[in-house]
């Protein structure tokens, strides 16, 4: 079964400066790949997706990158501020495969200092 | 505003005792899952319902029930079956095309302890 790979360690970072974070998995690439921004005690909530044939997305300070070869995406929060922290989950979507669920990584978590 | 409604928010429970937990929206969603998350865990499948009236084990349905009598509603039992169910409780939903993305939208969580 697909394995996802997410920092279990937080990031701390200080505010104004750029937070990468990772998502590696080992098995088939997905169609989709996905993040979500995990509150404590609330549900997540989409942000943004890449496709497999995109090498990167952004939206506002956003941005993932995605590379199949080494199997990982990359989230990058630029111009961090506190509002940022955050559990951050990727997601692997692979509807072709007839699989309509998505398989979730621990997630992994920033904490933004000002 | 189109969302997804998880109640109750808390909810206690003794040991032997069923408990359900409602999920409800107003998305016009096909399909809805139900998750747990534990400290530390990433969110694990329970069941998820891709049509009215039809369901599917997810990776820990053991001790768990659903059913799908309407669209909007996704209701999961937690029965005195399921060996540790304190836990985190995500119902989620989703509208996609054939080959397209599977966005989900989250409700809010239901958090249950067994006292």
């Amino acid at each position: 079964s697909q394995k996802i790979e997410q920092n279990s360690e937080a990031l701390n970072i200080q505010e104004g400066k750029t937070a990468t974070l990772t998502c590696n998995y080992t098995n088939y690439s997905p169609a989709y790949l996905q993040w979500y921004r995990q509150d404590p005690g609330r549900g997540p909530v989409f942000l943004l997706l890449i496709r497999e044939n995109e090498k990167e997305k952004r939206k506002e300070r956003l941005k993932v990158t995605f590379d199949t070869t080494l199997k990982q995406s990359l989230f990058h929060i630029t111009a961090s501020q506190p509002a940022d922290s955050a559990t951050y989950l990727c997601a692997l979507d692979t509807p072709r495969y007839g699989n309509n669920r998505l398989a979730f990584g621990k997630g992994n978590q920033v904490v933004v200092i000002p | 505003d189109g969302g997804i409604t998880q109640s109750p928010k808390y909810l206690f429970r003794k040991e032997g005792q069923n408990v359900t937990l409602s999920c409800e929206q107003n998305l016009n969603h096909d399909a809805m899952y139900w998750y747990r998350q534990d400290p530390g865990q990433g969110l694990r499948l329970i069941y998820y319902s891709q049509i009215v009236n039809d369901f599917q084990k997810g990776d820990i349905a053991e001790g768990y029930s659903v059913s799908r009598e309407k669209k909007e509603s996704f209701p999961l039992t937690v029965t005195s079956a399921q060996k540790n169910p304190t836990a985190f409780y995500l119902c989620a939903s989703t509208w996609r095309s054939a080959g397209g993305a599977n966005v989900l939208t989250f409700g809010a969580g239901s958090r249950l302890t067994v006292l």
